[in-house]
Parts: structure tokens; C-alpha cells; sequence
């Protein structure tokens, strides 16, 4: 089955302890992207990457690292979250312009 | 930015078509139109997508303003299952996606 998988669906984490979200895609694709959803600011951009070691900043990129080392993986790394970082996040990945992307199905994110 | 902007609510009664707009004024001649849909605890669904033409496909209908400023997005007949976040996007260059706060659609059975 097609799909972006996201681990893990949730996380409870202390400030300032590193933490990654891994995002794994089984379609080839050469577009990822991760995005954050908060009440009332829908989801933002976080940082895409249009292939292997190539990776740009989105809306809201401050305090998120990424890497592109293989196509079918893109994790995001919070080197030390702070709790203005609690919210859900989203991976996705696509067949590049003008195709759409895959969405997966979320991790829920809190920092205490 | 491409911006996108939409109401934040609409109601529908089940089984009645369903228009569900957004103002792009900032468009550009090579952003493509997205939609997609978000379901409770679900991540966001693609819907249909299109340039300039209108776009039909199983599960909606794409109509496009001519200058581009605009788009609909037709469900033909809603269903409870169509109850969601519906969220139209500018594609820009490079395949950046830029998705607004949405319009939270309610089916009335």
C-alpha cells in the first residue's frame, strides 16, 4: 500500500531534550515536507526537500533541523524542543509539480 | 506568499450540491490550484487540483474564475462523510505549499 508513515504518533518530551520524527515513504517520491498544524493557523511549512541532499526552509523553519540522505526518508530533528513546539505534525511526500502530496497520518508532539 | 483566502464555516444539507469558495488574488501565471480535505484526526486528503480549466474527478469538481482569482470547489452531492476541513492551496515553484486556515464544512443530515 502507498503510503507516508510517520513515527512516532505521539510524544510526550522534556525541554531541551533532542528529540527525531522519522518520516518514511514507499512511492518513489522526490517531494517531502514536513508541516506543524496549530489551533486558529492551519498548517504551516515547516522545511521540503525536492530530492537527495536537497532541502529548503518553509514558513516556520526556526528550531527544526532536516535531512535528506536516502529518497525515501526525510526525518525532523528538534536539537532542543521548547514547549512553543507542542502541536501536530505532519510528513508528506509527492511526485514533485504539479502533483499533489501524500500525507501522513500525523505525530502529536508536547514538550513540558 | 501565495495566499488563499476562505470562509472559515458552511453548512450543507446531505445529498445537496455544495460550493465551497476561495479568493487567490495573488496568484501567479504558473501556481496551480490545490484542494484538499482533513478529516477528524486524519491527515489532509488530496481532493483535486488544476491551472486554468475547470477539473472534474470522482470526488469533486474544480471551477476556475478567467482571470484566476478565484475557484469553487463543487462537491455534487454532500454526504456526512464529506463533513471536514476543506483547504484551498497556490502551489508555487518548487512544489511549496502554502495552506490557509480552511473552510470547516458541516453536513446536515
Amino acid at each position: 500500500e502507498a503510503q507516508v508513515t510517520q513515527n512516532p504518533r505521539y510524544l510526550i518530551t522534556v525541554t531541551g531534550k533532542k528529540l527525531t520524527v522519522t518520516c518514511s515513504q514507499n512511492m518513489n517520491h522526490e517531494y517531502m515536507s514536513w508541516y506543524r498544524q496549530d489551533p486558529g493557523l492551519g498548517l504551516r511549512q515547516i522545511y521540503y526537500s525536492m530530492n537527495v541532499e536537497v532541502t529548503d526552509k518553509g514558513d516556520v523553519p526556526e528550531g527544526y533541523k532536516v535531512s535528506r540522505k536516502e529518497k525515501r526518508n526525510f526525518p525532523l530533528i528538534l536539537e532542543s524542543p521548547s514547549p512553543n513546539q507542542t502541536s501536530l505534525y505532519f510528513c508528506a511526500s509527492s511526485d514533485g509539480h504539479p502533483y499533489g502530496y501524500t500525507f501522513g497520518s500525523g505525530t502529536r508532539l508536547t514538550v513540558v | 506568499d501565495a495566499k488563499t483566502t476562505q470562509p472559515n464555516s458552511m453548512e450543507s444539507n446531505e445529498e445537496e450540491p455544495v460550493h465551497l469558495p476561495c479568493n487567490h488574488s495573488t496568484i501567479s501565471g504558473t501556481d496551480y490550484i490545490h484542494w484538499y480535505r482533513q478529516l477528524p484526526s486524519q491527515g489532509p486528503e488530496y481532493v483535486i487540483h488544476g491551472l486554468t480549466s475547470n477539473v472534474n474527478n470522482r470526488m469533486a469538481s474544480l471551477a476556475i474564475a478567467e482571470d484566476r482569482k478565484s475557484s469553487t470547489l463543487i462537491l455534487h452531492r454532500a454526504t456526512l462523510r464529506d463533513a471536514a476541513v476543506y483547504y484551498c492551496i497556490l502551489e508555487a515553484t518548487g512544489n511549496q505549499f502554502y495552506f490557509g486556515t480552511g473552510t470547516s464544512l458541516t453536513v446536515i443530515p
